[in-house]
Order: structure tokens, then C-alpha cells, then sequence
């Protein structure tokens, strides 16, 4: 079993719809990370949280420390939200990042 | 200001090879971090430098796998003697601190390597 898992693996909605993508984790950690990943294209960091929720435009990440879970919410999604979403965490005590597998979000217009 | 770069953005290779991947950190950044890639999955960690030093080098898969920042901020990973199983997207990220929670790592495009 892995450390990070993400459900669902694969997402697709039309353009407007509330999107949540979940992260569950195995480890005490210091931080959660979601991050964003475009075909071909680099990793964007959009959120790091390590408790509550972190609101930042239509996106919304919260955490709950006790349950070790963590969720992505998409409000109003739009075709370009289209991407492999991404939650990392940094294990208490360590630098490196785990991952999961990431979500790929397709949003249809 | 410049993020973190890495070059070449491509590199295809012969079975056998030997390459090398470089990554240009943040200016001024402590912390730099290799993950490799495999299609379709979620960065796997390599190996973190803090400066100078390999502080952690425990993800590299084989001793085929050699990283090094000898002055503490350019990097280079090298693979000698490329198998197929070597290709991957190699990601380079850098984070300003040496360490702390509220440490984020910055990210490069990768190097997308394909081993023929």
C-alpha cells in the first residue's frame, strides 16, 4: 500500500461543476502539498497546508490532521482547470516529498 | 525572477548510454531535490542535497545513478549505461531553507528521458 493515495484517478466533468479530489496518508506528516501538472509541462505548487483550509481564487484545500485526510475542491471549473492534480506530503522528520499518483481532471466545455 | 530550469528538456538515449541531466536551482536556494517520473505515476524521490552536501541519497535505484552540486547550486544527475527502465521525466525543485515545515519546493519542467 502506498503512502499518499488519491482518489479518483481519473475525473471528468463539465465546465462548471463543483470537482473534489481526495488524498489519504499513512504517515504523521509536516505538511501536505497539492500541486498541479499540465501535459509536458512542469509542477506548479498550489497549495501547502499543514492544518484547516487554504482558500486561493476557485480552489479550495482543506486537511484534517487527526483522520489523515485531505481534500482539492474545484468550484466553477472551467476547461482549463484540465490537469493531473498532484498531493505530496513531507513525512515529520524528512525533506523529500511522497506523492501519489495523481488525479487527471478533465473538464468539458 | 527565474525558476528553476533544467536541461535538455529531451534527451533520448541508446541503451548503454551514458547522460546527464542538469538543474539550474533558484538563486540562493539551500535545498534541491531530484524525483523521477515514470509515465502515468506520481515523481518518486531520488536523492536531496542541503548545499553542497547529499544529505539523503536513498531513492537512487542502482549505483548506475550518481548526483552531485559540487558548489552548491547547479546540479547534475547522471545515469551511466542507460537501461530501458530508465526512462522517465527526472523533475529538479529547489526550496530556499535548509529545512522546517513551511519549506516549499519549487519545480523545474523536467528532462524527459527515453531510453531506446
Amino acid at each position: 500500500k502506498n503512502e499518499v493515495e488519491q482518489s479518483p484517478q481519473n475525473l471528468t466533468a463539465q465546465e462548471g461543476e463543483f470537482i473534489t479530489i481526495n488524498c489519504s496518508y499513512s504517515v504523521g506528516i509536516s505538511a501536505l502539498h497539492w500541486l498541479q501538472q499540465h501535459p509536458g509541462g512542469g509542477i506548479v505548487s498550489l497549495f501547502m497546508l499543514s492544518s484547516g483550509k487554504k482558500k486561493h481564487g476557485r480552489l479550495i484545500a482543506t486537511i484534517n490532521i487527526q483522520e489523515k485526510h485531505s481534500s482539492l475542491h474545484i468550484t466553477a471549473s472551467h476547461p482549463r482547470d484540465s490537469a493531473v492534480y498532484i498531493c505530496a506530503v513531507r513525512a515529520l522528520g524528512a525533506q523529500k516529498l511522497v506523492f501519489g499518483q495523481g488525479t487527471r481532471l478533465t473538464i468539458n466545455p | 525572477g527565474a525558476g528553476v530550469s533544467q536541461s535538455p528538456r529531451y534527451k533520448v538515449a541508446k541503451r548503454g548510454q551514458d547522460v546527464a541531466l542538469r538543474c539550474d536551482p533558484i538563486s540562493g536556494h539551500v535545498s534541491l531535490f531530484w524525483y523521477q517520473q515514470a509515465l502515468g505515476q506520481g515523481p518518486e524521490f531520488l536523492t536531496y542535497f542541503q548545499n553542497e552536501a547529499q544529505l539523503d541519497k536513498s531513492g537512487l535505484p542502482s549505483d548506475r545513478f550518481f548526483a552531485e552540486r559540487p558548489e552548491g547550486s547547479v546540479s547534475t544527475l547522471k545515469i551511466q549505461r542507460t537501461q530501458q527502465e530508465d526512462s522517465a521525466v527526472y523533475l529538479c525543485a529547489s526550496s530556499p531553507l535548509g529545512g522546517g515545515a513551511y519549506n516549499e519546493q519549487f519545480f523545474g519542467p523536467g528532462t524527459r528521458l527515453t531510453v531506446l
